[in-house]
């Protein structure tokens, strides 16, 4: 059963400190999306990758926040320095290609990590 | 205002009543509409989706697209305590670029046995 994992499911830390979530995409999947979820905003595109380059970063707060994809099965999100308006429930998610059209992916979600800096 | 609009709820029914669920959008360049089922806990998962205006069924849930209202629905048929979740519409054009989601904020759906 492949399914896009991801590590810490859960993090609470200080604001300051650096915090790193990682992404396990499906295998074969060449398109790595990462989102933020809060109830007030709802899920925002912070970043996306195809064939792990970085295809569009607009949603990312430049200063703070950083994404990379080591290598085809690792992504990568960081914080630093982490801040309290963080808090939220980040999403990885990893997309095939449909062969529909111009919709070429269906994005399968990770279960997501759980942030809270204090 | 945001680009997809989406009541909260929740939306509370009985079982076996048909759930109708909506979200309206503003940006008229959109033409790929889809509805994502999200547990709680979990990450958001693809139920159907649509392109440009119309009709799509599949079992038990109808997705309806008309562009001309810009406004989109989902609706589920004999709904299942098993639907309680939230229902998230998403949107994509080619101005925003296929792959880039627009989400609403979703709809917390209530399915009493």
């Amino acid at each position: 059963d492949a399914r896009v994992t991801q590590t810490p499911r859960h993090k609470v830390t200080e604001m300051g400190q650096e915090v790193t979530m990682r992404c396990q995409p499906i295998l074969g999947h060449n398109t790595v999306f990462w989102y933020r979820q809060t109830m007030m905003q709802g899920l925002e595109l912070l970043a996306y990758f195809r064939n792990r380059a970085p295809l569009d970063d607009s949603g990312m707060p430049k200063d703070r926040f950083s994404a990379e994809m080591p290598d085809a099965t690792l992504a990568t999100l960081k914080i630093q320095p982490s801040e309290p308006r963080d808090s939220a429930v980040y999403f990885c998610a990893s997309g095939s290609p449909s062969g529909q059209g111009p919709l070429r992916d269906t994005q399968y979600f990770g279960p997501g990590t759980r942030l809270t800096v204090l | 205002q945001k680009e997809v609009e989406q009541d909260p709820g929740p939306l509370s029914v009985p079982e076996g009543a048909i759930v109708s669920l909506n979200c309206t959008y503003s940006n008229s360049a959109f033409q790929y509409f889809m509805w994502y089922r999200q547990y709680s806990r979990k990450g958001p998962e693809l139920l159907m989706y649509t392109y440009s205006s119309g009709n799509k069924e599949d079992g038990r849930f109808t997705a309806q697209v008309d562009k001309s209202s810009k406004y989109i629905s989902l609706f589920i048929r004999d709904s299942q305590p098993s639907d309680s979740a939230t229902y998230l519409c998403a949107m994509s054009g080619p101005n925003t670029g296929f792959q880039k989601l627009v989400f609403g904020t979703g709809t917390r759906l209530l399915v009493s046995p």
